[in-house]
Parts: structure tokens; sequence; C-alpha cells
């Protein structure tokens, strides 16, 4: 069964700092991988998504992400970030060719000002 | 576009009760999926639905169950409540084709006393 590992549960930054969460999966085929973020009061959307091709993806917000094959990974990076990057961010996986996603646990960032 | 909607927003039970929860996708997703979410458990995934067929199922006990109809709408039941199944219940719905890329409803919080 896939499953998908955060490394940090709470990161706290402040606004300017860089950002990279990690997240590491465990299944060997082909995936499609994704990052969802949920801000305070709101209902979880999709950050930004990797299919196929570039391993360097780039997402809302200034938000990008890399695939390394070799190391099953697809970290999450932001430059600087800001005051309203404060969410929860998950890591997620599927295959297979339906809708089945293995979320990771989550990693909550606080931006302090 | 109007969203996926989920009804009941929040909803008390007790131990041995029933429970039914609603989610009307995005218009044109055929797609519909489920998903649990806990504090210490993440988001777990429960069913999929795509034209009324049940394509995957997560790992959970009977007492979890789905449907959905010919207008893509879809419900899920909880029968014989316990005080575990407390969470708040997340639907997703998506595009055929773009497997993954799914768009969250704001939830069902339910309260198992």
């Amino acid at each position: 069964a896939q499953s998908v590992s955060q490394h940090n549960h709470h990161v706290i930054l402040s606004e300017a700092a860089s950002l990279e969460l990690g997240c590491n999966y465990s299944y060997g085929g082909t995936v499609n991988l994704f990052w969802y973020v949920q801000y305070p009061g709101q209902h979880l959307q999709l950050l930004l998504k990797y299919f196929s091709g570039d391993p360097l993806v780039k997402g809302i917000k200034g938000f990008e992400a890399e695939f390394i094959k070799s190391k099953f990974s697809f970290n999450l990076r932001k430059p600087s970030v800001q005051w309203s990057d404060t969410a929860e961010y998950f890591c997620a996986v599927n295959s297979g060719g339906y809708q089945k996603v293995t979320f990771g646990t989550g990693t909550k960032l606080q931006v302090i000002p | 576009k109007a969203g996926v909607t989920q009804t009941p927003r929040y909803l008390i039970k007790t131990r041995g009760q029933q429970v039914t929860l609603s989610c009307s996708p995005i218009s044109g997703h055929r797609s519909v999926s489920w998903y649990q979410q806990t504090p210490g458990q993440g988001l777990q995934f429960l069913f999929e639905y795509f034209s009324e067929t049940q394509r995957n199922k997560g790992n959970f006990p009977g007492r979890f169950s789905g449907r959905q109809f010919s207008n893509s709408r879809s419900e899920m039941n909880v029968s014989t409540l316990e005080l575990g199944d407390s969470a708040l219940y997340l639907c997703a719905s998506s595009r055929e084709g773009a497997t993954g890329e799914l768009f969250f409803g704001e939830g069902s919080r339910l309260t198992v006393l």
C-alpha cells in the first residue's frame, strides 16, 4: 500500500524566510503527486501537482515543488514566505488511474510577521 | 461555478445511532470521493464513486457505506456510531481523467457522544 511521510509536523518561520517542506512516498510505480493546502477556516485546496514532464513544478502563490524519483521525494519550496501562507500543507500521492489519494499527515506552517 | 457542497456542516449524535451525510459535486464532475479527517490519523480515504458505481474502497469497517445518484450527488452513511467516528468528513469531486486532482467541500463535522 502507498504511504506518504511528511517530516515536519509544525514549522514556524518569520516573514521573508525560505520554506522547504519534506515529503517522501513509498510507491515505486508511476505516481501523480500533489500538495494541498488548508488555510484557516477554509476548505482543502490544490496548491500544485505533478503528473509527468519537468520535475520542477510551479503552483499558486509562488510555491514550487521538485520531484526526485530516485529519492521518492516531492518537497515543497517557497523562497520567501508571507504571513498569509500560514496554513496546513498536505503532500499527497495517487496511482492506479482512479481517485484514491493517499495523504501525508500534514505540516502546520505558522508565519510570524 | 459553485463548489462542492456538503450538508449538514455540523451534527451531534450519540453512540449507536446512524448518520447520513450528503455531498453535491461541482457541476460536470462525475467522481465523488469521501475522506475522514481526524487530528491523529489525518486524511483517510473512505471510498470513491463514479457513475453510481463504487470504484475504490478504503480500509474502513462495513458500518461505513455510500452511494451515488444519477445526478452525481453522493451520500455516505455510518451506522452504529462509535466515539471514534467523531471526525470531519470531507467530500471531494473531480473531473474524469484528472486523477488525484480533487476539489474539496468544507466538510461535515460529526461529534459522537
